[in-house]
């Protein structure tokens, strides 16, 4: 059963727009949640993280928002550039599981010049 | 520069031959991860080692094996025994297992068993 799930498999969007990508999980016990990004070939880099004791954290263009009481999280990106083409993969964490973290399967993420 | 240095970058085996995939960090990080990725899935954890000589298994460990025994380097042995062990696989580390402590990850070794 996927804990952690990111429905959107693609998203395209216009250089300049904004980027939205869309995370749910199901386990109310999570705490933390991460974003990571991924270039083909390459490991995935951390992009930004959210502790449940907070409902948005910004950091330049990118900010993630978490509505706990939906189960919903999701990450923003403004302004969109060609260089932000990339997978992005959403996790979540909690004590209780010795902090291990559960992925989505990602959204890969095309930003048209 | 500090990272993670995965080797070889891709990998090929006859099936029932065991393979050493290398990991070696220079972060100085106490905890390191070897993740699997296959098409249509998320990361799955295989093992994680908080620390020198100790390591502990994750998911999807049956199948592999690992060492700890520096702090700079997590060997993972896919041996005969998996049953499908054609995947990308990724090692990663930390400074901690707390949560603020993100993970770094390797470029990966893609390996292909025929």
């Amino acid at each position: 059963d996927q804990q952690v799930k990111q429905n959107s498999p693609s998203l395209s969007v216009q250089e300049g727009r904004i980027s939205i990508l869309n995370c749910d999980y199901t386990n109310s016990m999570f705490d933390y949640f991460l974003w990571y990004k991924k270039y083909p070939a390459e490991g995935p880099t951390f992009l930004i993280s959210i502790s449940s004791i907070k409902d948005k954290n910004e950091d330049g263009r990118f900010t993630v928002f978490l509505n706990k009481s939906a189960k919903h999280l999701s990450l923003h990106i403004v302004p969109s550039q060609p260089g932000d083409s990339a997978v992005y993969f959403c996790a979540a964490t909690n004590a209780g599981n010795n902090r291990k973290l559960i992925w989505g399967l990602g959204t890969s993420l095309a930003v048209n010049p | 520069d500090g990272g993670i240095t995965q080797s070889p970058k891709y990998l090929f085996r006859k099936e029932g031959q065991n393979v050493t995939l290398s990991c070696e960090q220079n972060l100085n990080h106490d905890a390191m991860y070897w993740y699997r990725q296959d098409p249509g899935q998320g990361l799955r954890l295989i093992y994680y080692s908080q620390i020198v000589n100790d390591f502990q298994k994750g998911d999807i460990a049956e199948g592999y094996s690992v060492s700890r025994e520096k702090k700079e380097s997590f060997p993972l042995t896919v041996t005969s025994a998996q049953k499908n062990p054609t995947a990308f696989y990724l090692c990663a580390s930390s400074t901690a297992t707390g949560i603020r402590s993100p993970l770094h990850f390797g470029n990966g070794t893609r390996l292909t068993v025929t």
